[in-house]
């Protein structure tokens, strides 16, 4: 019984395609997150949601724009992928204290 | 402008001895403080946390010391086993779910049987 999931786990694309990744949680979470860890290992946020709304958005380009249909979705779509997008993502969300809770992550290729 | 360090990027340490993983910190306005695991083609999984007004926080084998004047934390891992073999990323942040995590880079931790 996931708690949060990411789907897919494995994105290989080209150049130039628009691709998402979407993420669940059923733990009730008004907050949730996308992080992405570059191949320094560093793991960067790059978006917070709470409740469908809006909180944190860090230096990302505007070809990531992150969409919650409801308070347990946050999906990211990612328009004309370029290669230093290849990355893992990571969703995560909290229960509103500063604990994160994470998904499984999506290792994205860009060829 | 690494906010979170954690200098040390791996450790190895015998079965049934201690584990110390340390990290620093730079800025002061941080009020909360975690440690997550996380092991090959997985999400870090939660730990452990400390709040800064606290300086010791204990549960079961895992233990995280905080010492704000040195802007510095550790966790410890007493006894250590094969098992706790992963990546551990210390993380801080201003408290409350809407703030930012900043993560450490990680520490490679190896328990020896």
């Amino acid at each position: 019984d996931t708690a949060v999931s990411q789907t897919p786990k494995y994105l290989v694309t080209q150049m130039g395609n628009d691709k998402s990744i979407k993420c669940e949680q059923n733990l009730g979470h008004d907050t949730m997150y996308w992080y992405k860890q570059d191949s320094k290992k560093f793991l960067k946020i790059m978006f917070s949601y709470n409740n469908k709304e809006l909180i944190i958005n860090e230096t990302v380009p505007n070809r990531f724009s992150p969409k919650s249909p409801d308070k347990a979705h946050l999906n990211l779509h990612i328009n004309s992928l370029e290669l230093g997008d290849s990355a893992v993502y990571f969703c995560a969300s909290s229960p509103g204290d500063p604990t994160q809770y994470f998904g499984p992550g999506t290792r994205l290729t860009v060829l | 402008d690494q906010q979170v360090k954690q200098n040390s990027p791996s450790l190895s340490v015998q079965e049934g001895r201690i584990s110390i993983l340390n990290c620093d910190y730079t800025n002061s306005m941080f009020d909360y403080f975690l440690w997550y695991k996380k092991y090959p083609a997985e999400g870090p999984t939660f730990l452990i946390s400390i709040s800064s007004i606290k300086d010791k926080n204990e549960d079961g084998r895992f233990t995280v010391f905080l010492n704000k004047s040195a802007k510095h934390l550790s966790l410890h891992i007493v006894p250590s086993q094969p098992g706790d073999s992963a990546v551990y990323f210390c993380a801080a942040g201003p408290g409350g779910s809407q703030g930012n995590l900043i993560f450490g880079k990680g520490t490679k931790l190896s328990v020896k049987p």
